[in-house]
């Protein structure tokens, strides 16, 4: 089935050890999202690509970057993870938005926690 | 994207209908509804979405006010695996706006 995958399930890093999530999707979406979910609260998106152009959400932290090599695949780097940035990380697709479009697909989640 | 309002937490009966309410007030004329449910632990789910007219799908329906100020999820006959957390978002399907902005939810719990 088409599906968006993330791996690992869960991942823990040592505190200021780079680490970083990844994504694949078969859906061919040309839009990936990354999305940070912390314990009790919404998912809050940190940013974007449509295709391969880049959009930051205007408060999500410089620690925080991303790459989409191409379609199918999209990482989640965290360049100095502090106990802060524990949090459930959503991967989510879509295609470029279309009037009643039926919506996103998200992954299970990377749960991430730092040591 | 407009604001929209949910209670925070709700309780219903295994067997009975579940209705969600949503007040999104400010909503603009082309931006639509959409619900999605984070079962616990799982990337969200999305269930249904509307502009104008009432929906229905093999998950749930939609109520729309006429006045499209509020809104209803309704799951007909909830079960155990119906307990998450259920969002009411609302969008805009404008080129360019591809964000989805989850407000905090409602906590169902469906009581055996």
């Amino acid at each position: 089935d088409a599906m968006v995958i993330q791996n690992p399930r869960y991942q823990v890093t040592q505190f200021g050890k780079p680490v970083t999530l990844s994504c694949s999707q078969t859906l061919n979406h040309n839009v990936m999202y990354w999305y940070q979910q912390k314990s009790s609260q919404a998912p809050k998106l940190l940013f974007h690509y449509y295709d391969k152009d880049f959009n930051n959400e205007a408060d999500t932290p410089d620690n925080f970057q991303s790459r989409r090599p191409n379609t199918s695949f999209c990482f989640l780097d965290i360049r100095s993870p502090g106990l802060g940035d524990a949090a459930m990380y959503l991967c989510a697709t879509s295609r470029a938005q279309v009037a009643g479009e039926d919506g996103y697909t998200f992954g299970s989640g990377t749960r991430l926690t730092v040591v | 994207d407009a604001k929209t309002t949910q209670p925070p937490s709700m309780d219903c009966a295994e067997g009975r209908a579940a209705n969600l309410p949503c007040n999104h007030s400010t909503i603009s004329g082309n931006e639509y509804v959409y619900w999605y449910r984070q079962i616990h632990s799982q990337g969200p789910q999305y269930i249904i979405h509307g502009l104008k007219n009432n929906e229905t799908n093999e998950m749930a329906s939609l109520i729309i006010t006429e006045d499209r100020k509020s809104s209803t999820l309704i799951l007909p006959h909830a079960t155990l695996r119906d307990t998450a957390v259920y969002y009411c978002i609302v969008r805009s399907p404008n080129f360019g706006n591809e964000k989805l902005t989850f407000g905090t939810g409602t906590r169902l719990t469906i009581i055996p």
